[in-house]
């Protein structure tokens, strides 16, 4: 389809293995966004890409946690040693300028649950 | 402190019932305004940007008050398919990160 793709949509990892979390944004979107959303929360910013420069990632919760967009297109997350609390879904957005909110489209996101 | 609050709800409301949104948010700065739908297990979509001077759409109406930081959604004839999360979403300065609020939750029932 046209829309922002994430794969895989839901992944169960056990207590302390890595995950990696994959964004396919709208063909030619030079912002992406990533985005976590805990079980009964809004959304919580995590880093911005334009084009592969990774441009705020202030939002990353643990040096556990990787984000990385190296060609300008696909996005991956990358989660290590992954600990209970980081159970919430990861929600991946385009745009096609710098964004802003009404030309933002986020995929269906991966939900990951650890256990 | 959230940046953006929300009554997180739900409002349990019947068809054909008027309810109102409200949502407050603390950085001054922000430069954009917006409310969000969710429906349960899919993605935020955009609903309504929020103006100044207010604007309609359909039986949507959102309200935005700058000096006291506040924004508003009213929902007229309320209908089944309104059941939903709505989230109030603020633009930070810069590249307009999305700073979103918790959500309230509606449910429309018979």
């Amino acid at each position: 389809g046209a829309g922002v793709s994430q794969s895989p949509r839901y992944k169960v990892a056990k207590r302390g293995q890595d995950v990696a979390l994959r964004c396919d944004p709208i063909s030619g979107h030079v912002s992406l966004f990533w985005y976590q959303q805990a079980l009964g929360q809004g959304p919580e910013f995590l880093t911005y890409f334009q084009n592969e420069a990774q441009l705020d990632k202030s939002g990353l919760p643990s040096d556990r946690f990787f984000a990385e967009r190296p060609e300008g297109s696909v996005s991956t997350l990358k989660i290590q040693r992954t600990q209970q609390e980081d159970s919430a879904v990861y929600l991946c957005a385009s745009s096609s300028d710098r964004a802003s909110g009404n030309t933002i489209y986020f995929g269906e996101g991966s939900w990951l649950t650890v256990v | 402190r959230k940046e953006v609050e929300q009554d997180p709800g739900p409002f349990n409301v019947p068809e054909g019932a008027t309810v109102a949104f409200n949502c407050t948010y603390s950085n001054s700065a922000s430069q954009s305004f917006f409310w969000y739908r969710q429906d349960c297990r899919k993605e935020p979509k955009l609903l309504m940007s929020v103006y100044s001077s207010g604007n309609e759409d359909g039986r949507f109406t959102a309200q935005l008050n700058r000096a006291s930081q506040y924004i508003s959604l009213l929902i007229r004839d309320s209908k089944l398919s309104d059941s939903a999360t709505y989230l109030c979403v603020v633009t930070d300065t810069g590249f307009q990160k999305l700073v979103f609020g918790t959500g309230t939750r509606l449910l429309v029932s018979p």
